[in-house]
């Protein structure tokens, strides 16, 4: 079955310090999704990207798909306190309905 | 609009009993996706309901069931509950589409913490 793996799994940086993520999947994904999580809160979706190499910015994020359409990536920027907590990538197979989410990465901004 | 709904919040229940979460979705959306959080195993995928049908399901045995009733408000059912039942229960809609693959973004709910004794 489809599996999402994300590393790493745990980052800490300083304030300003930049940040990055990665998703990797077993099988080729129809689309990928990224959510962010707050401590004590709910998933919250960031964005989708849809098409192979893909690269979509949101201020200090910067989004891309893999070529293959196999794998992600998310890139913060001069990290802040607002950006603490846990990111997820979710990727669906190409021709299924299912969201799959990663194991998601827990960052830690220390001020 | 008012976002996603769970009731109830927070439960306590001990092994063997049952238990039921409901969650109201977005006005106007169609499917709804059940989803299991624990700190050990992430979230993982338990089914998914659009037009009271269930489309997809995860791999959880079948104590864990699942409706949605056609104003598409929808619950979810754990029977013979276990220790390790114990966890966030994520329910989460989005707009969907009929027959094709959804690309639409999942609006989560709070939750409903779980909590098994």
């Amino acid at each position: 079955g489809q599996q999402v793996m994300q590393i790493p799994q745990y980052q800490h940086v300083q304030e300003g310090e930049d940040f990055t993520t990665y998703c990797n999947s077993s099988t080729t994904l129809s689309n990928i999704q990224w959510y962010k999580q707050r401590p004590g809160g709910h998933p919250v979706f960031l964005i989708q990207l849809v098409k192979s190499g893909e690269v979509k910015k949101q201020k200090r994020l910067t989004f891309q798909f893999g070529e293959a359409k196999k794998n992600s990536s998310l890139h913060i920027t001069a990290t802040q306190t607002t950006d603490v907590g846990t990111y997820f990538c979710a990727g669906r197979e190409t021709g299924a309905n299912n969201l799959f989410f990663g194991t998601g990465t827990r960052l830690t901004v220390i001020p | 609009k008012a976002g996603v709904t769970q009731t109830p919040r927070y439960l306590i229940k001990t092994r063997g009993q049952q238990v039921t979460l409901s969650c109201s979705p977005i006005s106007g959306h169609r499917s709804v996706s059940w989803y299991q959080q624990t700190p050990g195993q992430g979230l993982q995928f338990l089914f998914e309901y659009f037009s009271e049908t269930q489309r997809n399901k995860g791999n959880f045995p079948g104590r864990f069931s699942g409706r949605q009733f056609s104003n598409s408000r929808s619950e979810m059912n754990v029977s013979t509950l276990e220790l390790g039942d114990s966890a966030l229960y994520l329910c989460a809609s989005s707009p969907g589409t009929s027959g094709a693959v959804s690309y639409n973004e999942q609006f989560f709910g709070p939750g409903t913490r779980l909590t098994v004794l």
